[in-house]
């Protein structure tokens, strides 16, 4: 059965700072791996997906990378501004298009002004 | 397009009442899940609709859930009876293919507190 783990479950830096986020998962077998954030109250909203094959995707000032073999992804986060504070979660589906997502519970952000 | 809407938004019952959470996908997608988050647990898939036919209902807790989905634009998710331990987030997402690995687009949840 598939894990996925993010720790620490939160996590407070100043703004401007350079961060990283961890995820980690059990089973590499993965077709592909997400990362969403979540604003309090709110829903999920998907920020980068990166597809078995690849190692990286970027978005403005957000980078994921993954490395399947060892089970890891990280989130960098470039000069950090107090609007990124949220919960961002990480989740994976097993191989085969048709997998379902496991989620992880998530690091709780805050950036301080 | 206003994405995928859910109702009610906050729900309080008591303990035994029926419950029926409601979801309209985004326009012209082929794929609605249902989630629940909680705390202790995390954010778990309870049911997943491809095509409006119920693919995949392995994570609905237990008889006292139901999900349908009579047409494209409309599902419910009902709890009948119950209990204080249902008490969580519940989310609707919907997707553009057929499959769950692609991404999910959710919509603000609804929380429910049983009393």
């Amino acid at each position: 059965k598939q894990e996925v783990t993010q720790i620490p479950a939160a996590l407070s830096v100043p703004e401007g700072e350079n961060l990283v986020l961890n995820c980690s998962f059990t089973d590499s077998a993965i077709y592909n791996l997400q990362w969403f954030r979540q604003d309090p109250g709110k829903g999920l909203t998907s920020l980068l997906l990166i597809q078995s094959s690849q190692r990286e995707q970027t978005s403005g000032r957000l980078n994921a990378s993954l490395d399947k073999s060892s089970g890891r992804s990280t989130l960098y986060i470039a000069a950090s501004q107090p609007g990124d504070s949220a919960t961002y979660l990480c989740a994976v589906s097993g191989t085969g298009a048709n997998s379902k997502l496991t989620f992880g519970k998530g690091i709780t952000l805050s950036v301080r002004p | 397009d206003a994405g995928v809407i859910q109702s009610p938004r906050h729900e309080v019952t008591e303990m035994g009442q029926e419950v029926t959470l409601r979801c309209k996908p985004i326009s012209g997608h082929n794929s609605l899940f249902w989630y629940r988050q909680t705390m202790m647990r995390g954010l778990e898939l309870l049911i997943y609709f491809n095509n409006n036919v119920p693919i995949d209902d392995s994570g609905m807790p237990e008889d006292r859930f139901s999900a349908k989905m009579p047409n494209a634009s409309f599902s419910t998710l009902k709890i009948q009876p119950s209990e204080p331990r249902d008490s969580a987030v519940y989310f609707c997402a919907s997707s553009p293919l057929g499959t769950r690995a692609e991404t999910q687009y959710f919509g603000p949840g609804t929380r429910l507190l049983v009393l």
